[in-house]
């Protein structure tokens, strides 16, 4: 079983919609967690990190992440052509491991 | 100044050619990484380097060789590569420690160098 888990899509959607991208992952112990958005031939960019159960929030974006179960998501409300990306979760286990990555999620905002 | 500058863009190179990657940064971070990604794949991790010394090498081939002459700049030596090493190189940056831990997970990253190797 890979320690994180993120379905690679593509996901297509209408200008507008909300948008809904998750991962899971393995160890309960796992401690950090990140949403990066990599636009095409341009390096990741961080759009958001927590550390603890429940919902955070910066403009159309919204960070969840349920420990109980092990599933974070990333919900982007309004979508807009300009969020067509690949956005990838990653994971900080904790001290001294490196990030574990999801293998990040294709999405198309359609106009 | 919140940018981490790679160059070149691009580079195309043979077999036997000696070719480097460099980075820059002005925001004061002490750890810099370099990572390799392939379409469609997550970056992976190659080096870290932590206050200028190499803290992580993660059993990348002799062909790479990283050097961190000064706080702000990431070398990236190549040499005698391999066809399959045709990749996007991404340079990072973070702070090693904040309060909380946090530090060293948000890395700022440059737009990467297109290395193909024929």
């Amino acid at each position: 079983q890979k320690e994180v888990e993120q379905d690679p899509g593509p996901l297509s959607v209408p200008e507008g919609a909300i948008v809904s991208l998750n991962c899971t992952y393995s160890n309960s112990a796992f401690q950090y967690f990140m949403w990066y958005r990599q636009y095409s031939r341009k390096g990741p960019e961080l759009l958001m990190y927590t550390y603890s159960s429940g919902n955070k929030e910066d403009g159309r974006f919204t960070a969840q992440v349920d420990k109980s179960s092990k599933y974070i998501s990333l919900f982007i409300r309004d979508s807009q052509p300009s969020d067509s990306a690949t956005y990838l979760c990653a994971i900080k286990p904790g001290n001294n491991r490196k990030l574990i990555w999801g293998l990040g999620t294709s999405l198309a905002v359609n106009p | 100044d919140t940018e981490v500058t790679q160059t070149p863009k691009h580079l195309v190179m043979g077999m036997t050619n000696k070719k480097s990657l460099k980075c820059e940064q002005h925001m004061g971070h002490r750890a810099m990484y370099w990572y390799k990604q392939k379409a469609k794949k997550p970056p992976e991790l190659m080096f870290v380097y932590s206050y200028e010394k190499l803290s992580i090498n993660e059993s990348v081939p002799s062909r790479f060789s990283p050097e961190c002459p000064n706080s702000s700049l990431l070398n990236l030596h190549l040499h005698a590569l391999q066809p399959e090493d045709s990749a996007l190189y991404l340079c990072a940056s973070s702070q090693v420690r904040l309060a909380g831990g946090l530090g060293a997970n948000v890395l700022t990253f440059g737009a990467g160098s297109r290395l193909t190797v024929l």
